[in-house]
């Protein structure tokens, strides 16, 4: 089955850095990357994802790219705030799965002003 | 615009006993999912299922039970509860076009469940 690694489990960014996170996998039917930010008490919610036959997907300070090849993705957050301060996972989808998720273990990232 | 939403939002169990985690969605989403959260462990796929009356075991299935007989709901039932059970436990659902679709998946807020 499908194994996701993420990188690294945790992350301290001074405010207006930017962050990097990046998950790899293993099976090359994979096609789904979406991210998820966890904050505490709630449910992941979406914030990008990405699929197979894109390389890069941007959305304001969030982007996300793609390497195939490599079977890594990574998500990029740019100018760092407080509020950006959360769980994030990773996850991947593959074909005739149904739209099942096999997520990563999480990156605790943490902003300090 | 509710989504979805999870019942109770915590709980104290004891060890033997029973119980039902209840899970709701109003956006008429075919594709529903429960799932386990553990520290450091990411989430782990419990059930899941594809259509009112279609439901399928996850990674991690044995003392769990669920069913779908709406559209709406999906509840996830414990019958002998056991501390290996003691989780956060998240419902989520999407809206699926086929064995082939991945869409994004909406999640609750979750259910802590201590068992002791």
């Amino acid at each position: 089955g499908e194994n996701v690694e993420q990188h690294p489990s945790t992350l301290s960014v001074q405010e207006g850095d930017s962050a990097v996170i990046k998950c790899t996998y293993s099976d090359s039917a994979s096609n789904y990357f979406p991210w998820y930010k966890q904050e505490l008490g709630k449910g992941p919610q979406l914030i990008i994802d990405i699929r197979s036959n894109v390389g890069e997907k941007k959305d304001q300070r969030i982007a996300v790219t793609l390497n195939k090849t490599a079977k890594h993705f990574s998500l990029h957050i740019t100018e760092t705030q407080p509020e950006d301060s959360a769980v994030y996972f990773c996850a991947v989808g593959s074909t005739d799965s149904w739209g099942k998720l096999q997520f990563g273990a999480g990156t605790q990232v943490v902003v300090t002003p | 615009n509710a989504g979805v939403t999870q019942t109770p939002k915590f709980r104290i169990l004891k060890i033997g006993q029973s119980m039902t985690l209840q899970c709701t969605q109003d956006m008429n989403h075919n594709y529903m999912y429960w799932y386990r959260q553990d520290p450091g462990m990411g989430l782990k796929l419990i059930y899941y299922s594809v259509g009112a009356g279609i439901t399928d075991k996850g990674e991690v299935p044995n003392g769990y039970n669920v069913s779908r007989s709406t559209t709406e709901d999906f509840p996830l039932r414990l019958e002998l509860a056991a501390p290996s059970q003691t989780s956060v436990y998240f419902c989520a659902s999407s809206y699926g076009a086929g064995m082939y679709s991945n869409q994004p998946q909406h999640f609750g807020d979750g259910t802590r469940l201590s068992i002791l």
